[in-house]
């Protein structure tokens, strides 16, 4: 079955650190890739996606992620997170299943940012 | 534009009671889904409508859960009875071309709390 998994459950670094999550997918095809945030007492918003084309994408924020395929990865990066990007983010992977698209999403990780 | 609604935002019930959530996805957007997200997990579907019709409900248990979307716009989602187990965040979302790689759009959620 298809599966996320993000390794870090929590995370805390102070502020101007440097993030990297980590995300990997088990599915051999074609896959949408998504990262989600989720502010405290927000719901959740979309960060960033790939779907074709330039593997290194950009998002909102100063956000980006990397899609390397043949590690099933797609990690989330930023060179220096602020006290305001304490969240949890999500990946998620949307891939074709029995003629259709599934949405799966990995199990978050929780970002602590120190100011 | 207005977003995801949702209602209630806050349920508390006894277990073996009935319940019922709300959801208007936003304007035009004819795919909807809800999904389960328990503490510490990411959202899990429950169910997705291409407009009126369920066309992805593999995952909702049927025999205490219920769903419809009858003018292809709002939706309710129904348990009954509740399990102490149904304690969780039930998360409206909806995009605008479903069964592909589009983003999704989601609520603010439903906090159930059965005692």
């Amino acid at each position: 079955a298809q599966s996320v998994s993000q390794h870090n459950h929590h995370v805390i670094l102070s502020e101007a650190a440097s993030l990297e999550l980590g995300c990997n997918y088990s599915y051999g095809g074609t896959v949408n890739l998504f990262w989600y945030v989720q502010y405290p007492g927000q719901h959740l918003q979309l960060l960033l996606k790939y779907f074709s084309g330039d593997p290194l994408v950009k998002g909102i924020k100063g956000f980006e992620a990397e899609f390397i395929k043949s590690k099933f990865s797609f990690n989330l990066r930023k060179p220096s997170v602020q006290w305001s990007d304490t969240a949890e983010y999500f990946c998620a992977v949307n891939a074709p299943t029995s003629g259709t698209y599934k949405y799966i999403f990995g199990t978050g990780t929780r970002l602590k940012v120190l100011a | 534009e207005a977003g995801v609604v949702q209602s209630p935002r806050y349920k508390i019930i006894e277990k073996k009671q009935p319940v019922a959530f709300w959801c208007n996805p936003i304007s035009g957007h004819n795919t909807l889904y809800w999904y389960l997200q328990n503490l510490g997990q990411g959202p899990e579907l429950l169910i997705r409508y291409e407009n009126e019709e369920a066309v992805d409900d593999s995952q909702l248990p049927k025999d205490r859960f219920s769903a419809e979307r009858l003018k292809g716009v709002d939706s309710t989602l129904k348990i009954q009875p509740a399990e102490l187990g149904d304690s969780a965040v039930y998360l409206c979302a909806s995009s605008l071309v479903g069964g592909g790689p589009g983003e999704q759009f989601f609520g603010p959620g439903t906090r159930l709390t059965v005692l």
